[in-house]
């Protein structure tokens, strides 16, 4: 069991650049979630997918947001036209699914993002 | 608004005392309940969680929480703190499917020598 990955640990970007987050979930868990954390807060649901089908938005993710699972494996998340206040932790977890009552979740180490 | 509070955002203990997390939820409708923990540069981790049935819930690491539906709280305890119990924990609630968590501020937890 790798856990899940997420690549990479440490992003730096200037605001207005885009930036794309890599997640690797637990090989063969199909459910995937995108979280934020600020500084001092607790993580924020952003998004979540059953196989390649995003089925919930958070009003979190704004336009300049998007997340894909092509194949209902590794996940992306752009920013695009990156703004200070996107500065954060973005977690991914990941599941084998289940109702709330028996899934559990995985979580990777996050991509800490800071925006100059 | 459904929310999730956790009260003290630091707590400070002597090892081998008492440690009680406080969590409080906002809703008419009990949801489900949970309480993470995060070590530094790890993930988060599920220590245990409240769905059904029982209210007084036995998780992993000697950890314990009670849902008290008349007071929406669901506090953490442990009988006795060791110094790896150090880190930050964080409560959580569910009020739909596909585990969408509402996550409290988090309380970073010092156990002293």
């Amino acid at each position: 069991d790798t856990g899940v990955s997420q690549d990479p640990r440490h992003k730096i970007t200037k605001r207005g650049q885009n930036v794309t987050f890599r997640c690797d979930p637990i090989s063969e868990h199909n459910r995937l979630y995108w979280y934020r954390q600020t500084l001092g807060q607790g993580p924020e649901f952003l998004t979540y997918f059953q196989n390649e089908a995003q089925l919930e938005k958070s009003r979190l993710l704004s336009d300049r947001f998007s997340a894909e699972r092509p194949k209902g494996s590794f996940s992306t998340l752009e920013i695009q036209r990156t703004e200070q206040g996107d500065s954060a932790m973005y977690l991914c977890a990941s599941s084998l699914g289940g109702t709330v009552r028996n899934e559990k979740l995985f979580f990777g180490s996050g991509t800490q993002l800071s925006v100059l | 608004a459904q929310s999730v509070t956790q009260l003290g955002s630091h707590v400070s203990v002597s090892e081998g005392a008492l440690v009680l997390l406080r969590c409080n939820y906002s809703s008419s409708v009990p949801p489900y309940l949970f309480w993470y923990v995060q070590y530094p540069n790890q993930g988060l981790q599920l220590l245990l969680k409240y769905t059904t049935g029982a209210t007084l819930v036995k998780g992993i690491n000697g950890f314990e929480a009670e849902f008290k539906k008349s007071e929406t709280s669901f506090h953490l305890t442990k009988p006795s703190a060791h110094m790896s119990d150090a880190a930050e924990y964080f409560c959580a609630a569910s009020w739909t499917s596909g585990s969408r968590l509402t996550f409290g501020e988090g309380t970073q937890l010092t156990v002293n020598p």
